[in-house]
């Protein structure tokens, strides 16, 4: 089952306007991922969170964690027709070999209109 | 920058049919993985491999076997493709195999149609 589930799947914003997308998962986490996808593209990495962190920004970007409520949420302030892209959150499992497998959410596709 | 490439693109294949997809890492990552990106179910990890030779199934590996002889280098296998496997098929690598908080980083994808 995937580990990372993103709401909303799909958002259309104006130009200028904020777009705010969450992430829910099941387990317990060492850190929080988010990467973007462009159409036809592959994933990129854009920002990780601790989980003993509360909040982190990298320009403008902004991304939350509540570990009490197992969900996080990505901000992207002042919107670009070029954030138009999916969005991803991912997590991290450990696995039998002693390594960590990264398991990504369905994505929010996120428009920004012109 | 770390550079991961895909062979192709673009690949039709036919049902029956052996197909290798290939996936080269230029940065002496640990780590490689594969996955398929289907609409509505975001990506599911079918293989990964943790060191040469060494290989460790995802979550959905039916159908799928892998092949890691070199440390750059990790291909997907269809040993008999069938039409369910239409998908894209994207590979991933990362450096350190331990640690938990380092990004992956992302071919562009490889979009199989099996007729």
């Amino acid at each position: 089952s995937q580990q990372g589930e993103e709401d909303p799947q799909a958002l259309s914003i104006q130009e200028g306007e904020n777009a705010t997308m969450n992430c829910s998962y099941k387990t317990s986490i060492n850190n929080l991922q988010w990467y973007r996808q462009n159409s036809g593209r592959g994933l990129v990495h854009l920002i990780l969170i601790r989980s003993n962190e509360r909040e982190k920004h990298s320009g403008r970007l902004r991304v939350t964690l509540d570990t009490s409520k197992k969900s996080s949420s990505l901000l992207i302030t002042a919107s670009r027709a070029a954030d138009t892209a999916s969005y991803f959150c991912a997590t991290g499992l450990p696995t039998t070999s002693g390594t960590y497998k990264y398991i990504f959410g369905t994505g929010t596709r996120l428009k920004v209109l012109a | 920058d770390v550079k991961v490439t895909q062979s192709s693109r673009y690949l039709v294949k036919r049902t029956g049919e052996k197909v290798f997809l290939e996936c080269v890492q230029d940065m002496d990552h640990e780590n490689m993985f594969w996955y398929r990106q289907d609409p509505g179910l975001g990506l599911r990890l079918i293989y990964f491999s943790y060191d040469v030779k060494m290989k460790e199934k995802g979550d959905i590996p039916e159908g799928y076997s892998v092949s890691r002889e070199k440390k750059e280098r990790f291909s997907l296998i269809l040993e008999s493709a069938s039409t369910n496997q239409t998908s894209m098929y994207l590979c991933a690598s990362r450096l350190d195999r331990v640690l938990s908080n380092q990004p992956q980083h992302f071919g562009d994808g490889t979009r199989l149609s099996i007729l």
